[in-house]
Order: structure tokens, then sequence, then C-alpha cells
């Protein structure tokens, strides 16, 4: 399995602070890497996948980047709607793997 | 707009059977592969399987043993059985629709609520 690790797994941040959670892979995965949106007691929502296209509805100030084994998610203007657990998640191969998650909650 | 509706029992004893049904409003069944997923504080997110229209299936080599995807496409509804469960299979279980896309594996762009499932003696 492809292990996936996302950093820091905690952050505490204040409305309209830029935010850059980071995950890494334990081999290369090119650009197959997607991220996941998590509000309490609910399902996941996608925000990215190809490590930089986002989801249909998604709001620009969401950008992701990277290739290979390290990626980011930013925000590049913390909104309270934003307060959520975030997860990596890659599909190089058949059988994908998630982060354990990054929590972004206020300061 | 494309719901996911789930359906089944949540409260299990170690050895039975978990059966969970996944029933699918305003997307073709037959253009996607379906797919469940469990959540748990200490196993996170982890992917069990995905199955499509034609039966063909794809389980995680770690829950392979244990694990029966079925569907109904006439139904637009698809299932998951998994046998012999003990403690650890306690999770938040979602079902979800997988995208093709241009890499090998999936993404998942609509979710069901999820159902708990407690293992418990």
């Amino acid at each position: 399995d492809i292990q996936m690790t996302q950093s820091p797994s905690t952050l505490s941040a204040s409305v309209g602070d830029r935010v850059t959670i980071t995950c890494r892979a334990s081999q290369s995965i090119s650009r197959w890497l997607a991220w996941y949106q998590q509000k309490s007691g609910k399902a996941p929502t996608l925000l990215i996948f190809e490590a930089s296209t986002l989801e249909s509805g998604v709001p620009s100030r969401f950008s992701g980047s990277g290739s290979g084994t390290e990626f980011t998610l930013t925000i590049s203007s913390l909104q309270p709607d934003d307060f959520a657990t975030y997860y990596c998640q890659q599909y190089h191969t058949s059988s994908p793997t998630f982060g354990l998650g990054t929590k972004v909650d206020i300061k | 707009q494309v719901q996911l509706e789930q359906l089944g029992a949540g409260l299990l004893k170690p050895s039975e059977t978990l059966s969970l049904t996944c029933a699918v409003y305003g997307a073709s069944f037959s253009r996607y592969y379906w797919t469940w997923l469990r959540q748990s504080p200490g196993r996170g997110l982890e992917w069990i399987g995905e199955i499509n229209h034609s039966g063909r299936t794809n389980y995680n080599p770690s829950l392979k043993s244990r694990v029966t995807m079925s569907a109904a496409t006439s139904e637009n509804q698809f299932s998951l059985r998994l046998n012999s469960v003990t403690a650890t299979d306690t999770a938040v279980y979602f079902c979800a629709r997988g995208l093709f896309l241009l890499g090998p594996g999936r993404v998942f762009d609509v979710w069901g609520r999820g159902t708990l499932v407690t293992v418990s003696s």
C-alpha cells in the first residue's frame, strides 16, 4: 500500500489567514492526488483532483499543487465555513489510500 | 441531483455478517464504479472496494477474503457484505460514486450519509 502522511495533524487559524496543508506519499504517485473536506458528522466532499484541478462548485480560494511525493492544499483566505478536517487521497493504484487528516480549527 | 441512500443494520455481534445496501438516485448506474469506504478513529478513511454495473469488482487486499459486493442494475442499487466481523470492523460505512479520471484509480465525488456499524457482544 502507498502510505499518505499529512502535516500538521491540527492547525489553528483565524478567519482571513492563508493556510497550507502538506501531504506526502511513500512513493511517487505522479499527480494522482485528491483532497477532501469533511465536517463533523458528515461525509467527505471532493475539493480537488489531479493535484490541482478544482471540483465544480469549489471556491477559488482553495488550490492544490505538487507532483511525485509532495503535495499541498492552500486556502488563500480562510472563511468561517472552512473550519473542518481535510484529507488527501492517492489514486495512483487501484487500491486508493487516504491520509489521516488535518483538522483546521479556530485560533 | 445525484443522491446515495444507505440502508442496513448498524449493530452486530462478533462473527456475524455486515450487510449494507446503497440506492442510487439521479445518476446513470452504468457509467461509474460504485464504492464502499469506511472510517474509524483507529484506521481513518479506508477504501473497501468497488463494483461496476456488470458486476466487475475490485477489493482492498486487506479485506478481500471477507468482502462480497453485488449490484442490482435494474434497481440502481449495490450492496456490501462483510463476514466474520470483529470489533475492529466498527466504523462509519459510506457508499460513494467513483469517477473515471485519467489516473489508474478513482476519486469519489458523491457520498452517502454514512451508517455507523458497531460490533459488540
